[in-house]
């Protein structure tokens, strides 16, 4: 079956420090992927998405970008985090209907 | 464009009563659609989803949905709610056309059942 990690859990970071999340699917192969953000415990934000390894495609101008450097492992990453870049992240895949979710990261920036 | 609205922020309803959380979708193409459930500090969890057939789809924990076409709606229902089914639920749809598999999601409906 189909699992899909991300680490860390939580993460506590300053202004302007970098980031890197990471996400990584077991049990499928050539899965598309998704990174969202959700603010405030509501509505979700798709902010990457990939179809293949390299293939990037940004939905929101932002601080962040995104990176498949294998087939099923997605990274998010930041040079210098921004207090807005505060959220619970979560990284999700697709085959062909639904997506799957991760169980997110929790990120505050202070 | 693409969009899903889910109108009520909050629902509440008493244990052991029906409940309903409501949503209505817009997309140029035939949907593919679906609901979501997420728990505090959780990741979202599949209830279920229609693509095609049946316009009644039955899903996890007792958890149904009709697809109604000539209303765009697609309402989450149970015939009876319980504690546990607090949670805050999300309603998406897909274009079938759409080869990214994106999905657009709703603002998401806090069901609050009391005891």
């Amino acid at each position: 079956s189909q699992t899909i990690h991300q680490w860390p859990a939580t993460l506590v970071q300053p202004v302007g420090s970098p980031l890197s999340l990471e996400c990584t699917v077991e049990g499928t192969s050539n899965p598309n992927l998704y990174w969202y953000r959700q603010a405030a415990g509501r509505g979700l934000q798709l902010l990457f998405y990939s179809v293949g390894i390299g293939q990037i495609s940004s939905e929101v101008p932002q601080n962040l970008s995104a990176s498949r450097p294998q087939d099923r492992q997605f990274i998010l990453s930041s040079k210098k985090l921004l207090l807005s870049d505060s959220g619970f992240y979560l990284c999700a895949w697709s085959a062909e209907y639904e997506q799957f979710f991760g169980p997110g990261t929790r990120l505050t920036v202070l | 464009a693409q969009s899903v609205a889910q109108p009520e922020d909050q629902v509440n309803v008493a244990e052991g009563n029906p409940l309903t959380v409501k949503c209505t979708y817009s997309v140029s193409g035939n949907p593919y659609l679906f609901w979501y459930v997420q728990y505090p500090n959780r990741g979202l969890q599949f209830l279920l989803k229609y693509i095609t057939g049946d316009n009644l789809v039955k899903g996890s924990y007792g958890f149904e949905a009709e697809f109604n076409k000539s209303q765009t709606s697609f309402h989450l229902k149970k015939p009876s709610a319980l504690v546990s089914d607090s949670a805050l639920y999300f309603c998406a749809v897909r274009d079938m056309r759409d080869s990214s598999y994106k999905l657009i999601f709703g603002s998401g409906t806090r069901l609050l059942v009391r005891p």
